[in-house]
């Protein structure tokens, strides 16, 4: 099975703070993708990946960037952090074969 | 653009009671859908999913859901509810074709199982 990987469970950073959050697959998937997730919103898509250096915006991009140097590594980057960007954050690949998630374990960042 | 949309934020039921947790979809083609769930402290876990198949599916820890394109619904069920069955389930939509596997998801619904 697939494994996707998010380097950090918990972090807390300070406002202004430029965040790196870190996501890498072991298979080859090329669909990666970040998500946020709030009570009662559910998960809104930031960004995806399609492939190395392809990337494109999803629903909520603004104040978020990306990186996609290499096919397992994607990573979401906080340019200056805001107390309103204080969420969960949920890294996923897709299977081409039936579209299904795997998701990973999420990262929780608060901003102070 | 294509929308989920979970009624009842909150559901609560008595164990061995009856589990529905109600989804509906946007999309004038059918799409991929699927239930994922949330345990406390956890990631998301795949539940069940449908892709055009069967319109019944059936999925892990005896929850299925019909796929009703009549009614654009996706709605989960359980016969009898476990205590273990308490957690956050989400119902999400793939429009398939060059959307690239992105999925939208619905809100969220919180199951909560009483004694």
């Amino acid at each position: 099975d697939v494994k996707v990987t998010q380097s950090s469970r918990y972090l807390v950073k300070r406002t202004g703070e430029k965040v790196f959050l870190e996501c890498v697959q072991d298979m080859d998937h090329e669909n990666m993708f970040w998500y946020r997730q709030d009570p009662g919103l559910g998960l809104r898509l930031i960004y995806f990946s399609y492939d190395v250096k392809m990337k494109e915006k999803g629903d909520i991009p603004e104040g978020y960037s990306v990186s996609r140097e290499k096919k397992e590594r994607f990573s979401l980057i906080l340019e200056s952090a805001s107390t309103n960007q204080t969420s969960m954050y949920l890294c996923a690949i897709v299977d081409r074969a039936d579209y299904g998630y795997t998701f990973g374990s999420g990262t929780r960042l608060t901003v102070v | 653009a294509q929308s989920v949309t979970q009624l009842g934020s909150h559901v609560s039921v008595s164990e061995g009671a009856l589990v529905l947790l109600r989804c509906n979809y946007s999309s004038s083609v059918p799409p991929y859908l699927f239930w994922y769930v949330q345990y406390p402290n956890q990631g998301l876990q795949l539940l069940l999913k449908y892709t055009s198949a069967a319109t019944l599916v059936k999925g892990i820890n005896g929850f299925e859901a019909e796929f009703k394109k009549s009614e654009t619904s996706f709605h989960l069920t359980k016969p009898s509810a476990h205590m273990s069955d308490a957690a956050e389930y989400f119902c999400a939509a793939n429009a398939g074709g060059t959307s690239y596997g992105k999925l939208t998801f619905g809100q969220g619904t919180i199951l909560t199982v009483h004694p």
